[in-house]
């Protein structure tokens, strides 16, 4: 059974750098045939993409994020991870990660989700 | 990157059936059978409950099924049990965005 566990600091000071790191168990993200996703969800909202990676480094990022926007992978520790600088109080959101079948283009692992608070 | 459009809200009496609409356009929902359907309840992460317009994951209850006509997704639930009141998501691939993914706006089901 895949497990995907968010973590990170739950308070980010506004202008500086959000950064969340998705461990995933049960399967390696080396594997292939997967993309490794971010999602948030501002408070009471939709859900919104972030971005993704496949494990050999390709990215793909929402572009109203882009200029801001950096997914990373270690294949080594078997974590992928966000970074978001220049927050502001609009960035406040529950941030999720999740995996995504390449093959049909849906989300069947999801961690728990990290509410990310910027705040001075 | 426009998100696709569901109903705010749906409601329904238990026992009866229901369907959340996700319409979207040619360049996604229309083009492609990679039609996804999410419920998320309050506090919890999503879970995937319809992929590939209409196929169900394992473990998920087969009063859940979903469809497609043109341009427009949908999801429906009979029987509908207590258990069901939850917001629910539908996502497409889209070719109209680098970012090739798409959520709609997302409907909450109240059971009455």
């Amino acid at each position: 059974q895949v497990q995907l566990q968010e973590s990170g600091p739950g308070l980010v000071k506004p202008s500086q750098t959000l950064s969340l790191t998705c461990t995933v168990s049960g399967g390696s993200i080396s594997s292939g045939g997967y993309y490794w996703s971010w999602i948030r969800q501002h408070p009471g909202k939709g859900l919104e993409w972030i971005g993704y990676i496949y494990y050999s480094g390709s990215t793909y990022y929402n572009p109203s994020l882009k200029s801001r926007v950096t997914i990373s992978v270690d294949t080594s520790k078997n974590q992928f991870s966000l970074k978001l600088s220049s927050v502001t109080a609009a960035d406040t959101a529950v941030y999720y990660c999740a995996r995504v079948q390449v093959l049909g283009t849906f989300l069947d692992y999801w961690g728990q989700g990290t509410l990310v608070t910027v705040s001075s | 990157q426009s998100a696709l459009t569901q109903p705010a809200s749906v409601s329904g009496s238990p026992g009866q059936s229901i369907t959340i609409s996700c319409t979207g356009t040619s360049s996604d929902v229309g083009g492609y059978n990679y039609v996804s359907w999410y419920q998320q309840h309050p506090g919890k992460a999503p879970k995937l409950m319809i992929y590939e317009v209409s196929n169900r994951p394992s473990g998920v209850s087969n009063r859940f099924s979903g469809s497609k006509s043109g341009n427009t997704a949908s999801l429906t639930i009979s029987g509908l049990q207590a258990e069901d009141e939850a917001d629910y998501y539908c996502s497409s691939y889209t070719s109209s965005s680098t970012l090739v993914y798409v959520f709609g706006t997302g409907t909450k089901v109240t059971v009455l």
